[in-house]
């Protein structure tokens, strides 16, 4: 099983909609992202969360929330949906370096939710 | 601010033959430097990292990239590549310290190998 499980892995739906992505995680790592990627502009940060409690924007959270329910799961919601929100979005967990107190930066990603909305 | 540029959207090669993938950054600090990879329909994992040290870094599968603080770049390179390292390809760059811990990614090459 992988240690970074998204759902669902694939979903179409209509301008409006709202939709929940999952992810959960079984690498015990406190910290997640949620990236998005589209064709030629590489990956974004969406959100991020350093514990339960902790929750930040990144670079493009507009028209996105999330929710950390428990340290593995981290979910990611559009509450409505356009189609230019179609796009492969990422969930990754990650943990800093305890012995040398940095982030390293090594993110263990899913394998996507690819959404289209129409 | 950081940015990281990849100029070659896609990069065709034949099979068995050497291959660079080029990474530029912009940082006025020292930065951690990584490159990831990503085959069809699945998500990105750690090619190899630059934290500090030999500026010249082994990863998985053959690869190697070399830290040029003066030209800012660290290209990823393989001597002889095969149909299976057929994926795109992520630079990525990174501040050591500072409360964002944001990892910020190139637009990606696509690395193409032809039989």
């Amino acid at each position: 099983d992988a240690d970074v499980t998204q759902t669902p892995r694939n979903r179409i739906t209509k301008t409006g909609k709202r939709i929940m992505l999952e992810c959960s995680q079984t690498k015990g790592h406190d910290r997640m992202y949620w990236y998005r990627q589209d064709p030629g502009l590489g990956l974004r940060l969406i959100y991020y969360s350093f514990d339960v409690k902790d929750i930040n924007k990144g670079e493009i959270s507009d028209g996105y929330s999330v929710s950390r329910q428990a340290q593995a799961k981290f979910s990611l919601s559009l509450e409505s949906a356009i189609p230019n929100q179609t796009a492969l979005y990422f969930c990754a967990t990650s943990q800093p370096d305890r012995v040398i107190a940095a982030n390293t930066g090594e993110l263990f990603f899913g394998e996507g939710s690819r959404l289209t909305v129409l | 601010a950081q940015s990281v540029t990849q100029l070659d959207s896609q990069v065709p090669v034949f099979e068995e033959a050497p291959v660079e993938l080029r990474c530029n950054y912009s940082s006025s600090v020292s930065v951690y430097l990584f490159w990831y990879v990503q085959y069809p329909n699945q998500g990105l994992q750690l090619l190899l990292k630059y934290l500090s040290g030999s500026t010249l870094v082994k990863g998985i599968n053959g690869f190697e990239a070399e830290f040029n603080k003066s030209q800012t770049s660290f290209h990823l390179r393989k001597p002889s590549v095969h149909i299976s390292d057929t994926a795109e390809y992520f630079c990525a760059v990174r501040f050591p310290w500072g409360a964002t811990n944001k990892l910020i990614f190139g637009t990606g090459t696509l690395l193409a190998v032809q039989p």
